[in-house]
C-alpha cells in the first residue's frame, strides 16, 4: 500500500507569494490532517478535512486555507507570505480521523 | 497555539539507562496516541491508548494511560542508539476532535 505522498518536498518563496501544497493519503482513508512543525512551536495543527469536509480548524489566520477533493486528495494554500511562515507543513490521513494517523514526508517550505 | 504540555524538554542518556516522558493534560481525554520522530523524518504512530489505567507494551517500550485519563507515561527500558528521536503524545478530547500535540521530548543516546 502506498503511503502519503506529498509534493512538493521544497519550496523556495518571497514573502507576498501565496503557495499551494498537495497532499495524497494512503488509498481509502477519508481524513487528511494538516500540520506546521517549527522548531520553536512543535507541531501546530492546521486543519483536518473529512470527506471533502472541514471537520476541524487549528488557531491560524485565514491566510491559510484548504480543500479535499472527492478522491480525498488534499491541497493546503497559503496567502500573502510571511517570514514566519518557513516550516516544515506535513499531511497525515487517517482511515477516519479517529484512527492513527499516518504523515507524509511534509513540504519544507522556506521564505525570503 | 495550544498544545499538550510533555516532561521532560529534553533528556540525553547513555545507551542501557531508561528513559521516561510524561504528558499531562487539563481535561479528560477520549484516547492519548504516541509518535516518535527521527531525525529529518516525520512522525510514525506508535501507539493508542483507550481505556482509564491502560498498559500497553512494545518490547522495551511501556505505555500508560492514566486512571483519570488525563495524563499518560512512556517508558523505555534499556535504551539503545535506535531510540533517539522525538517523542510526541497526542490527545483527543472526543471522537471526531482534532488530535492536539504535546510539545514533544527529545531523547539522545550516548553510545
Amino acid at each position: 500500500k502506498a503511503g502519503v505522498t506529498q509534493t512538493p518536498r521544497y519550496l523556495i518563496k518571497t514573502r507576498g507569494q501565496q503557495v499551494t501544497l498537495s497532499c495524497s493519503p494512503i488509498s481509502g482513508h477519508r481524513s487528511v490532517s494538516w500540520y506546521q512543525q517549527t522548531p520553536g512551536q512543535g507541531l501546530q495543527f492546521l486543519f483536518e478535512y473529512f470527506s471533502e469536509t472541514q471537520r476541524n480548524k487549528g488557531n491560524f489566520p485565514g491566510r491559510f486555507s484548504g480543500r479535499q477533493f472527492s478522491n480525498s486528495r488534499s491541497e493546503m494554500n497559503v496567502s500573502t507570505l510571511e517570514l514566519g511562515d518557513s516550516a516544515l507543513y506535513l499531511c497525515a490521513s487517517s482511515a477516519n480521523g479517529d484512527q492513527p494517523q499516518h504523515f507524509g514526508d511534509g513540504t519544507r517550505l522556506s521564505i525570503l | 497555539g495550544q498544545q499538550v504540555m510533555q516532561i521532560p524538554q529534553y533528556q540525553h542518556v547513555q545507551e542501557g539507562e531508561d528513559f521516561t516522558t510524561y504528558c499531562n493534560s487539563s481535561t479528560t481525554l477520549s484516547n492519548i496516541q504516541w509518535y516518535k520522530q527521527r531525525p529529518g523524518g516525520h512522525p510514525v504512530f506508535l501507539i493508542q491508548l483507550v481505556k482509564s489505567g491502560e498498559v500497553k507494551k512494545q518490547k522495551r517500550l511501556t505505555f500508560q494511560f492514566g486512571e483519570a485519563k488525563k495524563n499518560s507515561s512512556l517508558h523505555i527500558t534499556a535504551t539503545q542508539t535506535t531510540d533517539v528521536g522525538t517523542y510526541f503524545c497526542a490527545e483527543k478530547k472526543s471522537s471526531g476532535d482534532k488530535l492536539t500535540f504535546g510539545t514533544g521530548t527529545r531523547l539522545a543516546v550516548r553510545p
